[in-house]
């Protein structure tokens, strides 16, 4: 099953307006990293934030980290048309050989 | 760019069919990965080599396999193709073991099984 599930599964936006995403996931993490994709190419990476981190800024972007709930959120400021896109958050699971397990994703459209 | 290639960027095969997906990682990077995205499934992580060695395994089936060549360039294999494996194979290269960190992923090669 997925470790991380993007809320909502659809966003759609103007121009200027702010976008939130957020993930939930399910056992404890080391880290949390955000990717985008856009249509039908490679993901690229955003942010990463550790599990003793609780914020993290990178220019338009802020994610949040609540490890109590086991959720995060990104925050896109600004949007622009350029930022439309799935975004995906992808959890490395505090056990064993850890690998990244993405969620299903937040597909934003900015117009 | 990520840097990390992939070839080819298309392939359309027939069931039971076999085919060879190819990466080449980041310069420098250690850590292949692959993953498969379908619209039903996500994004699925297949397997992880390191530096030629299989280090972790997710949801690959057996009619899959992988490998890890000298030159760090990795090769997916899959066979007795279904239609179901029709999909985005994504591989993403980092330069350590552990996926503490980035992982940088090339443009994907599209699969489709008629």
């Amino acid at each position: 099953s997925q470790q991380g599930e993007e809320d909502p599964q659809a966003l759609s936006i103007q121009e200027g307006e702010n976008a939130t995403m957020n993930c939930s996931y399910k056992t404890s993490i080391n880290n949390l990293q955000w990717y985008r994709q856009n249509s039908g190419r490679g993901l690229v990476h955003l942010i990463l934030i550790r599990s003793n981190e609780r914020e993290k800024h990178s220019g338009r972007l802020r994610v949040t980290l609540d490890t109590s709930k086991k959720s995060s959120s990104l925050l896109i400021t600004a949007s622009r048309a350029a930022d439309t896109a799935s975004y995906f958050c992808a959890t490395d699971a505090n056990s064993g050989y850890s690998t990244l397990t993405f969620g299903k994703g937040t597909m934003l459209l900015v117009s | 760019d990520s840097g990390v290639t992939q070839t080819p960027k298309h392939l359309i095969t027939a069931t039971g069919q076999r085919v060879t997906l190819r990466c080449s990682p980041r310069s420098g990077d250690l850590s292949v990965y692959w993953y498969q995205q379908s619209l039903d499934q996500g994004l699925q992580f297949l397997i992880q080599y390191y530096n030629g060695e299989e280090r972790a395994k997710g949801n690959i089936l057996e009619r899959f396999s992988a490998q890890q060549f000298p030159d760090l360039h990795s090769e997916l294999n899959l066979s007795s193709l279904e239609l179901g494996d029709s999909a985005l194979y994504f591989c993403a290269s980092s330069p350590r073991a552990q996926v503490y960190n980035e992982q940088f992923f090339g443009p994907g090669t599209r699969l489709t099984v008629l």
